[in-house]
């Protein structure tokens, strides 16, 4: 295992079902992050893990999103009740104490 | 709060060609990591450079240079003799130097590279 890895790729949801997404980090990285991006616009904060904690949350992750990431290992980011807004890319990037962050290749989210 | 603004939406170049990407940065934090990132079409970043705020000391990295001037809280980018590979969209990104290392990003500048 060379790099993050994301799952699925692409999703297509029409609005109102749930969505989960998989990020598999880096084997040994202990911090994990997700981030949002939307077409035309640079990768924005959502929250970030150091090993199993939630350490920090951006206001855009509304009561509809949720992460977690069990045994400091893998990490899950739901959305309840998806809304056309939700559509993005969400990207999983992960660390090794330092600032430096690998990222994986995004799940793309249509939500029709 | 930390933003960072790259005022060039997009460049259109000719291979051969050096290009040279600008970011402008506002921080209150008097320490920091400026980055740059690549995301060809592909869509996964590829994390290129990263400066340490205490460092100004400009580099080169193959084709990679950058110049980095905190007086005018600048972290400019430069790709010498460009190839069609280049193309991608480059993005500038910002973090504090200790703690959680959150990316703050550009809205990115679209770099093409004709053969």
């Amino acid at each position: 295992d060379t790099g993050v890895s994301q799952d699925p790729r692409h999703k297509i949801t029409k609005r109102g079902q749930n969505v989960t997404f998989r990020c598999d980090p880096i084997s040994e990285h202990n911090r994990l992050y997700w981030y949002r991006q939307t077409l035309g616009q640079g990768p924005e904060f959502l929250t970030y893990f150091q090993n199993e904690a939630q350490l920090e949350k951006s206001r855009l992750l509304s009561d509809r999103f949720s992460a977690e990431r069990p045994k400091g290992s893998f990490s899950t980011l739901e959305i309840q009740r998806t809304e056309q807004g939700d559509s993005a890319m969400y990207l999983c990037a992960s660390s090794l104490w330092g600032p430096e962050q690998y990222f994986g290749p995004g799940t793309r989210l249509t939500v029709t | 709060a930390q933003k960072v603004t790259q005022a060039q939406t997009e460049i259109s170049v000719v291979e051969k060609e050096d290009v040279t990407l600008d970011c402008v940065y506002e921080t209150r934090d008097t320490t920091y990591y400026l980055f740059w990132y690549k995301q060809p079409p592909s869509g996964e970043l590829v994390f290129l450079i990263r400066r340490n705020s205490f460092d100004e000391q400009n580099e080169i990295s193959g084709r990679y240079s950058w110049n980095f001037q905190k007086s005018t809280s600048s972290f400019n980018f430069t790709i010498t003799a460009s190839q069609v590979v280049d193309s991608a969209v480059y993005f500038c990104a910002l973090s504090e130097a200790m703690g959680d290392y959150k990316l703050s990003f550009g809205a990115g500048t679209t770099v093409t590279v004709r053969a």
